[in-house]
């Protein structure tokens, strides 16, 4: 159980594009999704918080005109990174909240495969 | 905003030795968890541990809330064990903060 998915898993795309990817809950609502980036060697870093049927809650010195966050199901966030430049390439997180999880005492994150941006 | 640091930095280990992992955070939390993050950059959950002692096989797991520390054993350790490990914090603003990660490399 607690599977997160995140599509595609590596995507190549020309500077100026846009790409979104796709970050799923299998077996599970999550009210709450996250969203990070990380660099080569580097930690991860919290970009924005997705909240279902809400705007979503950037991070100090993230664009959110940049980075387009939608949750429009308690199951589906989606993040498209507008107008990508070689900047943007990067490795990209998400990871949802279990629902269920916050009646308990856990309260646990489970994190997608990731998606690897590289634009050229 | 708070901070959480990891050490050491990097680690190299001979198969079958040792090691502890540490993760020091500035400010009270509401949760801890330990990660292990594989060469294909998959996060796996290994522990939430807010506090107290857990163990699951060959790892184990302790934080001390109250001096704000958490540390991540590794016994007799194996090739696959490599990665790097984070911890993270769950602070009371609802944000979970990553630590900057241990890279353990543990050869045969």
């Amino acid at each position: 159980g607690a599977v997160v998915s995140q599509h595609p898993s590596w995507v190549i795309c020309k500077s100026g594009t846009s790409v979104k990817i796709e970050c799923r809950s299998l077996d599970f609502q999550a009210t709450t999704m996250f969203w990070y980036r990380q660099f080569p060697k580097q930690s991860l870093m919290l970009m924005a918080t997705s909240n279902e049927g809400s705007k979503a809650t950037y991070e100090q010195g993230v664009e959110k005109d940049k980075f387009l966050i939608n949750h429009a199901s308690l199951t589906l966030s989606t993040l498209t990174v507008t107008s990508a430049h070689p900047e943007d390439s990067s490795f990209y997180i998400c990871s949802a909240r279990d629902l269920l999880s916050l009646k308990t005492s856990t309260d646990t994150q489970y994190f997608g495969p990731g998606t690897r941006l590289t634009v050229l | 905003g708070i901070q959480v640091e990891q050490s050491p930095p990097d680690l190299i280990l001979q198969e079958g030795a040792n090691s502890t992992l540490r993760c020091n955070f500035s400010d009270s939390v509401n949760n801890l968890q330990w990660f292990h993050q594989n060469p294909w950059g998959q996060l796996i959950n290994l522990f939430y541990i807010p506090s107290g002692t857990k163990q699951n096989g060959r790892l184990s797991a302790t934080t001390v809330a109250t001096e704000r520390y958490s540390l991540l054993y590794i016994s007799s350790s194996q090739t696959t064990d490599s990665g790097v490990y984070f911890c993270a914090v769950k602070t009371s603003y609802d944000k979970v903060i990553f630590g900057p990660g241990t890279s353990l490399s543990v050869i045969p």
